[in-house]
C-alpha cells in the first residue's frame, strides 16, 4: 500500500539555524500538507499546497516558514531561523483531491531545537 | 469556532469493548476521522465517516455519528493489547483544507 514518507525521523538543531524537513507524498496525490504537534498538545495545521502554490495557511505559518515542491516527488518545509518553540513533531500529509478527500499522514519528523 | 474535544484517557480490560467519544463544534464538517498513533509512530488513518452518515462498521471498529449533538464515537470490539495507542478524533470542514484534531485519547489495556 502506498504511503507518505518523511526524512529525517529526528532532527536536532541549534536555535537560529535553518532546517529543511522532507516528505515524499503518495505518488498520485495532488494536495500536500504540513502539520505539527508540540509535545502534549493537539496536532495543528500549518499549510496546504496545491499546483505549486500555497492553498491555505494557518497563523502559525509565518515568514519563518516556507514550503516547496522542488521536483516531482519531494515536498519540503523550511524553517529559516529556528526557535526553541519550534520543537515539535512535524507531519506531512497528502490527498488526491482537496478538502473533500482523506489525508494520509507520514510518520513524522521530530524536530528538537536546542 | 472550530474545536474538537475528547477525553484524555480510557482504560479497558482485554477482550472488552472500548468506546472513545468525541464532540466537535463546527456544523460544516464534511468528514470525521479516527486516527491511531502508536508510541513513536505517525498518524495512522483508522477509519472515517461522511458527515451525512450515521454509522460505519469495519471489522472490529464501529463509528457512530450523531450530527444533531455533534458527537462521534469509536467502538473497538474485543480490545487487544495491540490496540493500545492514542486515538485522535478529527474533522475536515467545508471551504478549508485543514483537518482539525482533538487532543487524543490514550487507550490503556488492562490484562
Amino acid at each position: 500500500e502506498p504511503e507518505v514518507t518523511q526524512t529525517p525521523s529526528h532532527q536536532v538543531t541549534q536555535m537560529g539555524q535553518e532546517v529543511i524537513l522532507r516528505c515524499v507524498p503518495i505518488s498520485n496525490h495532488l494536495y500536500f500538507y504540513w502539520y505539527r504537534q508540540i509535545l502534549g498538545q493537539k496536532v495543528e495545521f500549518l499549510v496546504s499546497f496545491y499546483n505549486n502554490e500555497i492553498s491555505e495557511k494557518s497563523e502559525i505559518f509565518d515568514d519563518q516558514f516556507s514550503v516547496e515542491r522542488p521536483d516531482g516527488s519531494n515536498f519540503t518545509l523550511k524553517i529559516r531561523s529556528t526557535k526553541l518553540e519550534d520543537s515539535a513533531m512535524y507531519f506531512c500529509a497528502s490527498s488526491r483531491s482537496g478538502s473533500t478527500d482523506t489525508q494520509y499522514f507520514g510518520p513524522g519528523t521530530r524536530l528538537t531545537v536546542l | 469556532g472550530e474545536d474538537v474535544e475528547q477525553s484524555l484517557f480510557l482504560s479497558v480490560r482485554e477482550g472488552d469493548s472500548s468506546v472513545i467519544n468525541c464532540t466537535y463544534t463546527d456544523s460544516s464538517s464534511t468528514y470525521l476521522y479516527w486516527y491511531k498513533q502508536e508510541p513513536g509512530a505517525g498518524l495512522q488513518l483508522l477509519t472515517y465517516i461522511f458527515s451525512n452518515m450515521d454509522m460505519k462498521q469495519d471489522q472490529r471498529l464501529t463509528v457512530l455519528l450523531n450530527k444533531k449533538d455533534k458527537h462521534l464515537s469509536l467502538r473497538i470490539a474485543d480490545t487487544q493489547t495491540g490496540d493500545s495507542a492514542i486515538y485522535f478524533c478529527a474533522e475536515s470542514i467545508r471551504k478549508s483544507d485543514k483537518i482539525i484534531f482533538g487532543k487524543g485519547t490514550r487507550l490503556h489495556i488492562l490484562p
